[in-house]
């Protein structure tokens, strides 16, 4: 099955600094997603685009949609403890409401 | 408001037996999902419900099968475990809104096979 290629795979990064992910495909998708799972947790929604070119903040997350439709990227901004955890992007095209999830970047923020 | 429920939390099976994993929604979402998570890989669809009555097979339905029991409950049974079938399992639901669809979860079954 198709997955979409995530980057970086894993991060270590100092308190405050910002980060940046990113997800590409080979496919166009519809919509975006953006998801955080913490240890023993289920994905929690952060962040959805359904707009080629559409940019969204929430908080200090902020997430595009590549105006090819190809592709995202979440950006975190001055990142604290509680940010680590795995960020997931997801696709999701056509009418059968299928997500496509990529392989996840694993966060670790140090004091 | 409790979103999407799943029960159980844990737990072990020998080889061979059977199991019903059971997830429930109180958004009022039509369309259910099932996905199973493996270590170091993302989500994978094991079945979808895109309202109530219907499913669907996803990208690994092998040896799963579904009831949509009403618009609430959305469960996924192992007729015969396996080991290879050893994973954390996640049951989501989806609305469609005017621009799009967004998917929430569950916490998730992790399930043992010996």
């Amino acid at each position: 099955g198709q997955q979409l290629n995530q980057s970086p795979q894993s991060m270590f990064i100092q308190e405050g600094e910002d980060v940046s992910m990113n997800c590409t495909s080979s496919s166009i998708f519809n919509t975006w997603l953006w998801y955080k799972q913490d240890p023993g947790e289920g994905p929690v929604l952060l962040i959805a685009l359904y707009k080629a070119g559409e940019l969204t903040s929430n908080g200090r997350l902020t997430a595009q949609f590549g105006i090819t439709r190809k592709d995202s990227f979440l950006n975190i901004s001055a990142s604290i403890p509680s940010d680590v955890g795995i960020y997931f992007c997801a696709g999701l095209s056509g009418t059968a409401s299928k997500l496509t999830f990529g392989t996840g970047t694993r966060l670790q923020v140090t004091l | 408001n409790a979103g999407v429920t799943q029960t159980p939390k844990f737990q072990v099976l020998k080889t061979g037996q059977s199991m019903t994993l059971q997830c429930a929604q109180d958004m009022n979402h039509n369309s259910m999902y099932w996905y199973r998570q493996d270590p170091g890989m993302g989500l994978r669809l094991i079945y979808y419900s895109a309202s109530e009555g219907t499913t669907d097979k996803g990208e690994v339905p092998n040896g799963y099968n579904v009831s949509r029991l009403n618009k609430r409950e959305f469960s996924l049974r192992l007729e015969s475990a396996a080991p290879s079938q050893t994973s954390v399992y996640f049951c989501a639901s989806s609305e469609r809104i005017t621009v799009g669809e967004t998917q929430y979860f569950g916490p998730g079954t992790r399930l043992l096979v010996l």
